[in-house]
């Protein structure tokens, strides 16, 4: 268990709204995902974090924002949902230690349902 | 940019049979990491097995090991005695040391018939 929370799991929403995605863990590692789950895609990702207030895209940012004010909490906000963002959304943190391999431990998953 | 294929969308084996997924991938670097995730019905995103490119042995844990083969740019995973709860989505990953994150194949569902 990596300590890795996701909130909501699962939401509904309508075209055009605003969604933020929390992902909370308990262990201060210093590199955070996030990632979406599609049929024939796997995942992707959409941005990262490599510390507090540092933040870069992945192959999938367009229409995400992403933010890091505390280490342990790691924010996806779509700022005007569409229905091409309905998915399964993964939280995930490495451990970037020397010599590691940095595999990824996930959080549970969030599935995004936009009408 | 690295790419990682799993051409097998859907595998099915026996119960207490072995089974092969087949991944490849692209890269022009010498040294990277590489992975098996397993995500059962649970949706829970499990690590089966990881392999360093610059060793030369081949991973193995337990029932699960790989046929790691580098110049061929191929990592399949190998299940033997297949058990009902092995039956999942199987993602192959990659990780290049130059990037803090992993690229993933598409998946390859996996059935176990009693």
């Amino acid at each position: 268990d990596a300590g890795i929370t996701q909130s909501p799991r699962h939401k509904v929403t309508e075209t055009g709204t605003p969604v933020t995605l929390r992902c909370h863990q308990t262990e201060n590692h210093r590199y955070m995902y996030w990632y979406r789950q599609d049929p024939g895609h796997g995942l992707r990702l959409i941005h990262y974090s490599y510390g507090v207030k540092d933040t870069d895209k992945g192959e999938v940012s367009d229409g995400y924002s992403v933010s890091r004010s505390k280490t342990e909490d790691f924010l996806l906000t779509l700022e005007s949902a569409t229905s091409s963002q309905t998915s399964v959304y993964f939280c995930a943190i490495s451990v970037q230690d020397r010599g590691g391999t940095g595999e990824l431990f996930f959080g549970e998953g969030s599935r995004l349902t936009v009408l | 940019a690295q790419t990682v294929t799993q051409s097998q969308p859907e595998m099915s084996v026996q119960e207490a049979e072995t089974v092969t997924l087949s991944c490849t991938y692209d890269t022009s670097e010498s040294d990277y990491y590489l992975f098996w995730y397993k995500q059962p019905p649970s949706r829970q995103m499990i690590l089966v097995i990881r392999q360093e490119a610059y060793k030369q042995q081949n991973a193995t844990e337990n029932r699960f090991s790989v046929n790691f083969q580098k110049a061929a740019k191929s990592f399949s995973l190998k299940i033997s005695d297949s058990q009902l709860g092995d039956a999942a989505m199987y993602f192959c990953a990659y990780r290049s040391p130059r990037f803090v994150y992993m690229r993933f194949g598409a998946g390859t569902r996996l059935t176990v018939k009693p």
